[in-house]
């Protein structure tokens, strides 16, 4: 199992671009989301699936998208990207068992916007 | 809504000092999950424990130990003889029985362990 996966690690973009930031799992879950980390903050709920075709938002999704056509994958996009959405995003999927709920993070994405 | 408080920002301790770090919780629900993760300078997060509401047992691993009040809405991480890889940013997190997607985090307490 490769776990969750996150691509680019790293990107710059200039301000008013756009661009997806990948997330992938193998593991089979049903629920995905997108997290936001910026100093001082903690993380921040983006927006989360809780199943293929099903997406909702979170805490702070102004300013991304989001879609869920496979089970696997889970791609945000930046549709105009600003400087304030200058931050790290994790990736995470999650799975309920008996024991409770186990949540597996991916490496995380850096993204400058200048 | 819900809400996790790490009012700690930031601790330095010399090696092989304990330390205590704290997370106050508030939720509606009776049923949720509680979380710590770590956070090292490389950047990934490390799931440390999960305890569900109904288990307030305090648990130990190691030099890790949890002690889980739901009468304080508290569930405080104490690390005992720290050391220098202990250094990293540890965040308490909350998830409410029904929304396995939205984990609820407190601002992180950055821990300084020097020797």
């Amino acid at each position: 199992n490769a776990g969750v996966t996150q691509t680019p690690k790293f990107q710059v973009l200039k301000t008013g671009q756009s661009m997806t930031l990948q997330c992938a799992q193998d593991m089979n879950h049903e629920y995905m989301s997108w997290y936001r980390q910026d100093p001082g903050m903690g993380l921040r709920l983006i927006h989360y699936s809780v199943g293929a075709g099903i997406t909702d938002q979170g805490e702070v999704p102004n300013g991304y998208n989001v879609s869920r056509s496979t089970t696997e994958d889970f791609p945000l996009r930046l549709l105009s990207a600003a400087p304030s959405q200058t931050s790290v995003y994790f990736c995470a999927s999650s799975i309920l068992l008996q024991q409770g709920y186990e949540q597996y993070f991916g490496p995380g994405t850096r993204l400058t916007v200048t | 809504a819900q809400k996790v408080t790490q009012a700690q920002t930031e601790i330095s301790v010399v090696e092989k000092e304990d330390v205590t770090l704290d997370c106050v919780y508030e939720t509606r629900d009776t049923t949720y999950y509680l979380f710590w993760y770590k956070q090292p300078p490389s950047g990934e997060l490390v799931f440390l424990i999960r305890r569900n509401s109904f288990d307030e047992q305090n648990e130990i691993s190691g030099r890790y130990s949890w002690n889980f009040q739901k009468s304080t809405s508290s569930f405080n991480f104490t690390i005992t003889a720290s050391q220098v890889v202990d250094s990293a940013v540890y965040f308490c997190a909350l998830i409410n029985t029904g929304t396995a997607s939205k984990l609820t985090f407190g601002t992180g307490t950055r821990l300084q362990v020097t020797l």
